[in-house]
Protein backbone atom coordinates (compact mmCIF):
# COMPACT_ATOMS: atom_id res chain seq x y z
CA UNK A 1 0.00 0.00 0.00
CA UNK A 2 1.30 3.13 -1.13
CA UNK A 3 1.44 5.96 1.73
CA UNK A 4 1.92 9.29 1.67
CA UNK A 5 2.45 10.94 5.37
CA UNK A 6 1.91 14.57 5.82
CA UNK A 7 3.29 16.23 8.93
CA UNK A 8 2.37 18.26 11.10
CA UNK A 9 -1.21 17.32 11.22
CA UNK A 10 -1.86 20.61 12.83
CA UNK A 11 -0.21 23.60 12.88
CA UNK A 12 -1.49 26.94 14.29
CA UNK A 13 0.91 30.37 14.43
CA UNK A 14 0.28 33.94 14.32
CA UNK A 15 -0.24 36.04 11.09
CA UNK A 16 3.38 36.83 10.00
CA UNK A 17 5.14 33.92 10.52
CA UNK A 18 7.12 31.54 8.91
CA UNK A 19 6.06 27.96 8.44
CA UNK A 20 7.08 24.50 6.24
CA UNK A 21 4.59 21.29 5.93
CA UNK A 22 6.00 18.32 4.49
CA UNK A 23 4.71 15.21 2.46
CA UNK A 24 6.77 11.91 2.61
CA UNK A 25 6.43 8.40 1.21
CA UNK A 26 8.76 5.30 0.59
CA UNK A 27 7.10 5.44 -3.14
CA UNK A 28 8.48 7.50 -5.96
CA UNK A 29 6.11 9.59 -8.01
CA UNK A 30 5.80 10.61 -11.54
CA UNK A 31 4.29 14.19 -9.69
CA UNK A 32 3.14 15.64 -7.31
CA UNK A 33 0.50 18.07 -6.65
CA UNK A 34 -0.39 20.49 -3.81
CA UNK A 35 -3.96 21.10 -3.02
CA UNK A 36 -5.79 23.35 -0.22
CA UNK A 37 -9.12 22.89 0.95
CA UNK A 38 -11.61 25.25 2.73
CA UNK A 39 -14.45 24.95 5.16
CA UNK A 40 -17.34 23.99 3.13
CA UNK A 41 -15.66 23.03 0.16
CA UNK A 42 -14.19 20.63 -1.50
CA UNK A 43 -10.00 20.84 -2.64
CA UNK A 44 -8.39 23.49 -5.03
CA UNK A 45 -4.96 22.75 -6.81
CA UNK A 46 -2.22 24.67 -5.98
CA UNK A 47 0.22 23.53 -7.65
CA UNK A 48 1.85 20.16 -9.55
CA UNK A 49 5.95 19.61 -9.31
CA UNK A 50 7.18 16.72 -11.89
CA UNK A 51 11.10 17.09 -12.19
CA UNK A 52 12.91 15.72 -8.82
CA UNK A 53 14.39 19.15 -7.16
CA UNK A 54 11.91 21.01 -8.76
CA UNK A 55 11.07 24.33 -6.98
CA UNK A 56 8.01 26.27 -7.91
CA UNK A 57 6.70 29.44 -6.26
CA UNK A 58 3.32 30.70 -6.05
CA UNK A 59 3.65 34.63 -4.45
CA UNK A 60 4.55 33.42 -0.64
CA UNK A 61 4.34 30.39 -1.07
CA UNK A 62 7.27 27.87 -2.09
CA UNK A 63 6.94 24.22 -3.15
CA UNK A 64 9.78 21.88 -3.96
CA UNK A 65 9.83 18.16 -4.97
CA UNK A 66 12.62 16.09 -3.39
CA UNK A 67 15.53 14.76 -5.70
CA UNK A 68 14.40 11.58 -5.85
CA UNK A 69 10.56 12.01 -6.54
CA UNK A 70 9.61 10.92 -3.06
CA UNK A 71 8.95 14.08 -0.83
CA UNK A 72 8.03 17.60 -0.85
CA UNK A 73 7.51 20.34 1.17
CA UNK A 74 6.04 23.89 1.49
CA UNK A 75 7.28 26.78 2.64
CA UNK A 76 4.84 29.50 3.16
CA UNK A 77 6.61 33.12 3.52
CA UNK A 78 5.09 35.77 6.42
CA UNK A 79 1.40 33.73 6.77
CA UNK A 80 -2.06 35.72 6.44
CA UNK A 81 -5.31 34.93 7.61
CA UNK A 82 -6.06 33.85 4.19
CA UNK A 83 -3.66 30.82 4.19
CA UNK A 84 -5.68 28.93 6.49
CA UNK A 85 -6.61 25.47 5.53
CA UNK A 86 -6.85 22.18 4.73
CA UNK A 87 -3.21 21.39 3.10
CA UNK A 88 -3.37 18.31 1.31
CA UNK A 89 -0.61 16.42 -0.62
CA UNK A 90 -1.46 13.57 -3.61
CA UNK A 91 1.29 12.07 -5.46
CA UNK A 92 0.45 10.32 -9.07
CA UNK A 93 2.23 7.19 -10.12
CA UNK A 94 3.42 5.85 -13.40
CA UNK A 95 1.12 3.22 -13.81
CA UNK A 96 -2.42 5.13 -13.52
CA UNK A 97 -3.58 8.47 -13.15
CA UNK A 98 -5.30 7.95 -10.24
CA UNK A 99 -3.73 9.51 -7.25
CA UNK A 100 -2.06 8.95 -3.22
CA UNK A 101 -3.33 11.17 -0.80
CA UNK A 102 -2.53 12.56 2.29
CA UNK A 103 -3.99 13.21 5.53
CA UNK A 104 -3.04 16.79 5.65
CA UNK A 105 -1.97 19.42 7.40
CA UNK A 106 -4.83 21.86 9.05
CA UNK A 107 -3.09 25.46 9.05
CA UNK A 108 -4.88 28.15 11.27
CA UNK A 109 -3.64 31.43 10.92
CA UNK A 110 -4.72 33.83 13.70
CA UNK A 111 -4.41 37.92 12.85
CA UNK B 1 -16.67 27.62 -9.04
CA UNK B 2 -14.54 24.82 -9.94
CA UNK B 3 -16.80 23.58 -12.96
CA UNK B 4 -18.07 20.83 -10.46
CA UNK B 5 -21.02 20.63 -8.96
CA UNK B 6 -22.76 18.71 -6.09
CA UNK B 7 -26.13 18.43 -4.70
CA UNK B 8 -27.67 18.10 -2.05
CA UNK B 9 -24.56 20.11 0.30
CA UNK B 10 -26.09 18.28 3.80
CA UNK B 11 -27.63 15.25 4.25
CA UNK B 12 -29.56 13.57 7.42
CA UNK B 13 -30.58 9.92 7.15
CA UNK B 14 -32.01 7.19 8.78
CA UNK B 15 -30.42 4.11 8.31
CA UNK B 16 -32.86 2.46 6.94
CA UNK B 17 -32.99 5.86 4.59
CA UNK B 18 -32.56 5.89 0.58
CA UNK B 19 -31.05 8.66 -0.68
CA UNK B 20 -29.18 9.76 -3.99
CA UNK B 21 -25.68 11.88 -3.97
CA UNK B 22 -25.58 13.94 -7.59
CA UNK B 23 -22.33 15.03 -9.21
CA UNK B 24 -22.15 16.84 -12.17
CA UNK B 25 -19.41 18.86 -14.01
CA UNK B 26 -19.44 20.91 -16.91
CA UNK B 27 -15.45 20.49 -18.08
CA UNK B 28 -15.75 18.44 -20.69
CA UNK B 29 -13.99 15.73 -18.81
CA UNK B 30 -14.03 12.17 -19.32
CA UNK B 31 -13.25 10.54 -15.37
CA UNK B 32 -15.08 11.17 -12.56
CA UNK B 33 -14.54 9.85 -9.35
CA UNK B 34 -16.01 9.69 -5.62
CA UNK B 35 -14.51 10.09 -2.76
CA UNK B 36 -14.75 9.73 1.36
CA UNK B 37 -13.39 12.57 3.71
CA UNK B 38 -13.08 11.50 7.32
CA UNK B 39 -11.83 13.90 9.58
CA UNK B 40 -7.68 13.17 10.16
CA UNK B 41 -8.11 10.25 6.93
CA UNK B 42 -6.31 10.46 3.55
CA UNK B 43 -9.41 10.80 1.22
CA UNK B 44 -10.82 7.58 0.49
CA UNK B 45 -11.48 6.34 -3.11
CA UNK B 46 -14.31 5.10 -3.67
CA UNK B 47 -14.96 4.60 -7.53
CA UNK B 48 -13.70 5.86 -10.78
CA UNK B 49 -15.66 6.07 -13.99
CA UNK B 50 -13.22 6.30 -17.14
CA UNK B 51 -15.68 7.02 -20.18
CA UNK B 52 -18.68 5.61 -18.40
CA UNK B 53 -17.18 2.42 -17.22
CA UNK B 54 -16.48 1.89 -13.73
CA UNK B 55 -13.22 1.08 -13.48
CA UNK B 56 -12.14 0.89 -9.58
CA UNK B 57 -14.22 0.03 -6.69
CA UNK B 58 -12.20 -0.12 -3.52
CA UNK B 59 -13.61 -2.41 -1.83
CA UNK B 60 -16.86 -0.38 -1.09
CA UNK B 61 -19.91 -2.06 0.66
CA UNK B 62 -23.00 -2.56 -1.58
CA UNK B 63 -24.79 -0.33 0.59
CA UNK B 64 -23.10 2.52 -1.55
CA UNK B 65 -24.31 2.23 -5.42
CA UNK B 66 -22.80 4.24 -8.00
CA UNK B 67 -24.24 5.34 -11.36
CA UNK B 68 -22.90 7.06 -14.49
CA UNK B 69 -24.85 7.77 -17.21
CA UNK B 70 -22.89 9.98 -18.81
CA UNK B 71 -19.42 11.53 -18.90
CA UNK B 72 -20.75 14.70 -17.09
CA UNK B 73 -23.04 13.30 -14.44
CA UNK B 74 -22.17 10.92 -11.31
CA UNK B 75 -24.45 9.42 -8.44
CA UNK B 76 -24.01 7.79 -5.08
CA UNK B 77 -27.20 5.64 -4.17
CA UNK B 78 -27.15 5.18 -0.69
CA UNK B 79 -29.11 2.80 1.49
CA UNK B 80 -28.76 1.28 4.59
CA UNK B 81 -26.10 3.31 5.77
CA UNK B 82 -23.82 3.05 9.11
CA UNK B 83 -23.44 5.91 11.57
CA UNK B 84 -19.67 5.12 10.52
CA UNK B 85 -20.65 6.47 7.38
CA UNK B 86 -21.29 10.20 7.94
CA UNK B 87 -18.67 11.67 6.05
CA UNK B 88 -17.82 14.67 3.50
CA UNK B 89 -18.28 12.84 0.19
CA UNK B 90 -16.37 14.30 -2.90
CA UNK B 91 -17.16 14.02 -6.41
CA UNK B 92 -14.28 15.01 -8.54
CA UNK B 93 -13.53 14.88 -12.39
CA UNK B 94 -10.46 14.88 -14.79
CA UNK B 95 -9.58 14.11 -18.20
CA UNK B 96 -7.84 10.88 -17.90
CA UNK B 97 -6.32 10.23 -21.21
CA UNK B 98 -3.98 12.60 -21.59
CA UNK B 99 -2.51 11.80 -18.39
CA UNK B 100 -3.77 14.87 -16.75
CA UNK B 101 -3.54 13.94 -13.11
CA UNK B 102 -5.22 17.13 -11.92
CA UNK B 103 -8.70 16.69 -10.16
CA UNK B 104 -11.52 18.95 -9.96
CA UNK B 105 -13.35 18.66 -7.31
CA UNK B 106 -17.13 20.19 -6.14
CA UNK B 107 -17.76 21.11 -2.73
CA UNK B 108 -19.21 17.97 -1.36
CA UNK B 109 -22.22 16.96 0.10
CA UNK B 110 -21.87 16.07 4.23
CA UNK B 111 -23.71 13.40 5.27
CA UNK B 112 -24.91 12.51 8.42
CA UNK B 113 -26.46 9.53 9.29
CA UNK B 114 -28.24 8.68 12.50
Amino acid sequence: TQLLEQSPQFLSIQEGENLTVYCNSSSVFSSLQWYRQEPGEGPVLLVTVVTGGEVKKLKRLTFQFGDARKDSSLHITAAQTGDTGLYLCAGALDSNYQLIWGAGTKLIIKP
Amino acid sequence: ETGVTQTPRHLVMGMTNKKSLKCEQHLGHNAMYWYKQSAKKPLELMFVYNFKEQTENNSVPSRFSPECPNSSHLFLHLHTLQPEDSALYLCASSQADRNEETQYFGPGTRLLVL
